[in-house]
């Protein structure tokens, strides 16, 4: 697509459960980032990868926390046994390389009840 | 809290000019960023700029650096309604790790 497209855009979910958030970058763009809005907030890290490759998962806030991306396109960011306090929007974005041009998707919004 | 910081609010009169501000804090930070954010849609990249560079014009944008006081400035010329948004700073530190201000949320009235 022409775009970073993010899937699915809301999810509601109970607390305990798991969720995967699917995130297709532009075609050809080396870098994917994860990154996690709370209301009224920036975006704050999660991850990035290059190609397939997890460069840097400093911002995933615990082991519940997880992210791949297999065949260096399409990247999943996995939480398992979800909690309240998990609820934010998640956004995805690719850059052709790292220059910092990061292109946003829409996001995932994530309701944990 | 954020590493960027900006002020939250700006309201502005149609055809006026706006100014937001934002300080941050890594001065190895190579690159600096304004995205822009309407409601429902993804953040847009408005323009960068290289630590190495005092100003940057681009249309109606104007973006100042000042790396001794850690202070960057977007200025909207002749701002119109569809102006109205969320704008966010960013820094690049050499981790590649963009870090995000709070956002300033910008209001254009007629």
């Amino acid at each position: 697509g022409a775009g970073v497209s993010q899937s699915p855009r809301y999810k509601v979910t109970k607390r305990g459960q798991d969720v995967a958030l699917r995130c297709d970058p532009i075609s050809g763009h080396v870098s994917l980032y994860w990154y996690r809005q709370a209301l009224g907030q920036g975006p704050e890290f999660l991850t990035y990868f290059n190609y397939e490759a997890q460069q840097d998962k400093s911002g995933l806030p615990n082991d519940r926390f997880s992210a791949e991306r297999p065949e260096g396109s399409i990247s999943t960011l996995t939480i398992q046994r979800t909690e309240q306090r998990d609820s934010a929007m998640y956004r995805c974005a690719s850059s052709p390389r790292n220059t910092g041009e990061l292109f946003f998707g829409e996001g995932s919004r994530l309701t944990v009840l | 809290g954020e590493d960027v910081e900006q002020s939250l609010f700006l309201s502005v009169r149609e055809g006026d000019s706006s100014v937001i501000n934002c300080t941050y804090t890594d001065s190895s930070s190579t690159y600096l960023y304004w995205y822009k954010q309407e409601p429902g849609a993804g953040l847009q990249l408005l323009t960068y700029i290289f630590s190495n560079m005092d100003m940057k014009q681009d249309q109606r944008l104007t973006v100042l650096l000042n790396k001794k006081d850690k202070h960057l400035s977007l200025r909207i010329a002749d701002t119109q309604t569809g102006d109205s948004a969320i704008y966010f700073c960013a820094e690049r530190p050499p981790d590649y790790k963009l870090s995000f201000g709070a956002g300033t949320t910008v209001t254009v009235r007629a």
